[in-house]
């Protein structure tokens, strides 16, 4: 297994261009969400997803979207990118609801700069 | 809405030395999980222990070892035997067990320097 992939490892974008970070896992997990990780802020939640089509918002939703059309694959777009975009973001996923204390995996992250 | 507080922004210790990071935390629910990651250099997000609030008993992995205080809504960390491998930015995080989706929240972190 490969558990939690990340696409791309770095991005530079430049204010106001779109782009989408890939996150897949092949561990048949329900659940995906997407953080991102600044500096003295620890990691927040963006967007999650209970299974293939559901998604919802986290805690710092705004300029993000997602989409879940499979169970493996869980995309984060970035529709117009700010500089308050700039962050670590990490791709993570654990089993479904029920299993007592079941661990989540995270991906490697995903440096993005925005300029 | 839950809150973790981790006070302490750097540690150091010495090798075969103990430490114990400090982790607190705020929430009205009565069961839910408690969690400490290790994230080294290389930004991988790794689990080292997980308590379940229903269970008085501390988690212990290996030198891990957790102090779960549940009426002060405390969690520390304690690393026995400290080695230059468990250099690293550690965070203490909170799940909810029933509903709240995927959400883990973290602390701040602290940044545990180890030194010969």
């Amino acid at each position: 297994n490969a558990g939690v992939t990340q696409t791309p490892k770095f991005q530079v974008l430049k204010t106001g261009q779109s782009m989408t970070l890939q996150c897949a896992q092949d561990m048949n997990h329900e659940y995906m969400s997407w953080y991102r990780q600044d500096p003295g802020m620890g990691l927040r939640l963006i967007h999650y997803s209970v299974g293939a089509g559901i998604t919802d918002q986290g805690e710092v939703p705004n300029g993000y979207n997602v989409s879940r059309s499979t169970t493996e694959d869980f995309p984060l777009r970035l529709l117009s990118a700010a500089p308050s975009q700039t962050s670590v973001y990490f791709c993570a996923s654990r089993a479904q609801p029920g299993l007592a204390g079941n661990e989540q995996f995270f991906g490697p992250g995903t440096r993005l700069t925005v300029l | 809405a839950q809150t973790v507080t981790q006070s302490q922004p750097e540690m150091s210790v010495q090798e075969a030395e103990t430490v114990t990071l400090s982790c607190t935390y705020d929430t009205s629910e009565s069961d839910y999980y408690l969690f400490w990651y290790k994230q080294p250099p290389s930004r991988q997000m790794i689990l080292v222990i997980r308590q379940e609030a229903y269970k008085q008993q501390n988690a212990t992995e290996n030198r891990f070892s957790v102090n779960f205080q549940k009426a002060a809504k405390s969690f520390s960390l304690k690393i026995s035997d400290s080695q230059l491998g468990d250099a690293a930015m550690y965070f203490c995080a909170y799940r909810r067990i029933t509903g709240g989706g995927n959400k883990l929240t973290f602390g701040t972190g602290t940044q545990l320097k180890v030194e010969l």
